[in-house]
């Protein structure tokens, strides 16, 4: 079945870093990527995504390329800032199941 | 803008009772679904539905129950909430476009 593996958190880093979250999925097929972030005690927002093999998302600094040879969607972001800091999911729709499939989320914390 | 909106950001209640979370959106979306998360476990879904009246458990249906009477509407029961029942409670609602998440209901069982 479909399955997304994201890199483990938490990341931390300062304030201006360069900021990587690896993904990696497997899937039937090219399905669209997703990238959620949740900030704390909020729900999940779609932060970017990508519907085709080679796509670049982006949205708020972020972005993330649609990487078919390597099944990959890792987000990136020159610049982070202490607002930046929340739970970042990568996520596949559900093709044919119905359910959609997110990764366990990489908590990103920014220090000043 | 779309929305998904859940009812309570947080609850109480006490072992035992009977808890419902209800859940709305304005998208006519068919797919709605019921997560909750806990620290270090990701998302876990409960129950889905894809269709008024049509519901279909999840990874983790045990001690819960859904109602989907109205396309808009999507409560989550919780039949005798107990102690391991405590979590933050997600709707959402969607298809493979995009998902749309309410901002969750905090719900601590005492």
């Amino acid at each position: 079945g479909d399955s997304v593996t994201q890199m483990e958190g938490p990341v931390t880093l300062s304030e201006e870093a360069f900021l990587t979250i690896n993904c990696t999925y497997t899937a039937t097929g090219y399905p669209s990527l997703f990238w959620y972030v949740q900030y704390p005690g909020e729900g999940l927002q779609l932060l970017l995504k990508a519907t085709k093999a080679d796509d670049k998302g982006s949205n708020k600094g972020f972005e993330a390329t649609y990487r078919k040879e390597t099944t990959s969607f890792h987000l990136e972001k020159g610049s982070v800032q202490v607002s930046d800091s929340a739970v970042y999911f990568c996520a596949l729709p559900s093709g044919g199941s119905y359910i959609p499939t997110f990764g366990r989320g990489t908590s990103l914390i920014v220090h000043p | 803008d779309v929305k998904v909106t859940q009812s309570s950001r947080y609850l109480v209640k006490r072992t035992g009772e009977k808890v419902f979370l209800e859940c709305v959106q304005d998208m006519d979306h068919e797919n709605m679904f019921w997560y909750r998360q806990d620290p270090g476990l990701g998302l876990r879904l409960i129950y889905f539905s894809y269709d008024v009246k049509m519901k279909e458990k999840g990874d983790i249906p045990e001690g819960y129950s859904v109602s989907r009477e109205k396309k808009e509407r999507f409560s989550l029961i919780l039949e005798s909430a107990s102690t391991n029942q405590t979590s933050m409670y997600l709707c959402a609602g969607g298809r493979d476009y995009g998902y749309t998440f309410g901002s969750g209901t905090r719900l601590t069982v005492v």
